[in-house]
């Protein structure tokens, strides 16, 4: 399994660009989230998805949509990029374990810049 | 509002000492925390989780305890080696729903050799 991927590795967009940063996942998790890390800081979830066909906010959703099209993809776009989204983004994965811990799977993230 | 915080920023450790990272959290409703190691230019990785009906779970090196009645948490390690040198993440969460979780800010644990 190749576990969670996450397209590009680094982005740097100007201000006002649009993009879409990609995560896929092969282990058939039901839940995935996205999550941005800033210098110094925890990670903090801006969508999440528990299946297919349903997304909900998480606490910095604002600036980014997503879609749950497939169980497999989970794509975070940034309509109108601006300076403060210049974040490490990571995508997530998980699904409910059978001694009731449930783990998440994290990616290695998208490094990205705007300008 | 909800919040996950960290006692300190920074820890540093002899090679071979035993570790303690510790985890405040605020919200009582929280039934399910997570302890993630992160290191330079990765993502996350889960190290150990415990349940809220649980006070303590062991891994291998690794063992986290809970204790609800302060709304506390913590990470030990055992035998600290240098490739335990990474930033350290508690996070908290819902039973319900896995894909929500609310992370600390974090504590770098720096293992001297």
């Amino acid at each position: 399994n190749a576990g969670v991927t996450q397209t590009p590795k680094f982005q740097v967009l100007k201000t006002g660009q649009s993009m879409t940063l990609q995560c896929a996942q092969d282990m058939n998790h039901e839940y995935m989230s996205w999550y941005r890390q800033d210098p110094g800081m925890g990670l903090r979830l801006i969508h999440y998805s528990v299946g297919a066909g349903i997304t909900d906010q998480g606490e910095v959703p604002n600036g980014y949509n997503v879609s749950r099209s497939t169980t497999e993809d989970f794509p975070l776009r940034l309509l109108s990029a601006a300076p403060s989204q210049t974040s490490v983004y990571f995508c997530a994965s998980s699904t409910p374990g059978t001694g009731g811990g449930e783990t998440q799977y994290f990616g290695p993230g998208t490094r990205l810049l705007v300008l | 509002g909800e919040s996950v915080g960290l006692h300190l920023p920074t820890l540093s450790v002899q090679e071979g000492d035993n570790s303690i990272i510790n985890c405040a959290y605020s919200n009582s409703a929280s039934d399910y925390f997570i302890w993630y190691k992160q290191e330079s230019g990765k993502g996350p990785q889960f190290i150990i989780d415990i349940r809220s009906n649980m006070d303590k779970r062991q891994g291998q090196r690794v063992t986290v305890l809970l204790n609800k009645t302060v709304k506390h948490l913590s990470l030990q390690i055992a035998a600290t080696q240098p490739g335990d040198s990474a930033v350290y993440f508690c996070a908290e969460g819902h039973s319900g729903n896995t894909g929500k979780l609310i992370f600390g800010q974090g504590t770098t644990l720096q293992v001297k050799p």
